[in-house]
């Protein structure tokens, strides 16, 4: 059974409003997840590293204040798309290290459309 | 930087048929290299890996090897079966400290049907 899970798998929102993703673990404490998306036909891009209780690290050319990324606690990281445009459309990914072997594990993930 | 790159799909293969899902790589440092499968309404799932040159990774059938002369990691079975059909990604990580060992630089993903 999974091991990381993601809500929504499936979201619509209107341009200009925000959108949360969530990241849970399971069965296990997460300090550290990350975040990846994929457009159409490009590969899988890391966004950021997210890191409980510290800031995210984003990659370059990531928006910091459009994708807020919240790891409040060991078991769930956020994403939050503020003010979505359509170009944001995308799908968005989450994995999260297993400490015991240190074994990635990768969400469902969630398929955003703006409209 | 670091690139992965894989053959693109749809590929549409009869049962029993053999795949290969052709992978190349361009990394800074020496990369462990990775293919994830991700099944209709699943998370991407480790499918195998490998961390030095000449070593192959297999489960399920499906086999790769990592080859350093040609920047390569081929994905390949012998008998693929309708169960099979999924997106298969190539992918790597470079060995820095922390949490950065486990940033994964993805390939586009190969969409594979098997049809009976």
């Amino acid at each position: 059974g999974a091991v990381v899970s993601q809500h929504p798998s499936r979201v619509i929102c209107k341009s200009g409003t925000s959108v949360k993703i969530e990241c849970r673990s399971l069965d296990f404490q997460a300090t550290t997840m990350f975040w990846y998306r994929q457009f159409p036909k490009k590969s899988l891009m890391l966004m950021a590293t997210s890191n409980e209780g510290s800031k995210a690290t984003y990659e370059q050319g990531v928006e910091k204040d459009k994708f807020l990324i919240n790891h409040a606690s060991l078991t769930l990281s956020t994403l939050t798309v503020t003010s979505a445009h359509p170009e944001d459309s995308s799908f968005y990914i989450c994995s999260a290290i297993k400490g015991i072997g240190n074994t990635i594990y990768f969400g469902e993930g969630s398929w955003l459309t703006v409209v | 930087g670091n690139s992965v790159t894989q053959m693109e799909g749809p590929v549409t293969l009869s049962e029993e048929a053999f795949l290969t899902i052709n992978c190349t790589y361009t990394a800074t440092g020496y990369p462990s290299l990775f293919w994830y499968v991700q099944y209709p309404g699943e998370g991407l799932q480790l499918l195998l890996k490998a961390t030095k040159a000449d070593d192959k990774g297999s489960n399920k059938g499906f086999e790769a090897t990592y080859r350093k002369e040609t920047t390569s990691f081929h994905l390949e079975k012998g008998s693929v079966q309708v169960s099979d059909s999924a997106v298969y990604f190539c992918a790597l990580s470079v060995p820095y400290s922390g949490a950065g060992s486990y940033q994964l630089t993805f390939g586009k993903g190969t969409k594979l049907s098997v049809i009976p």
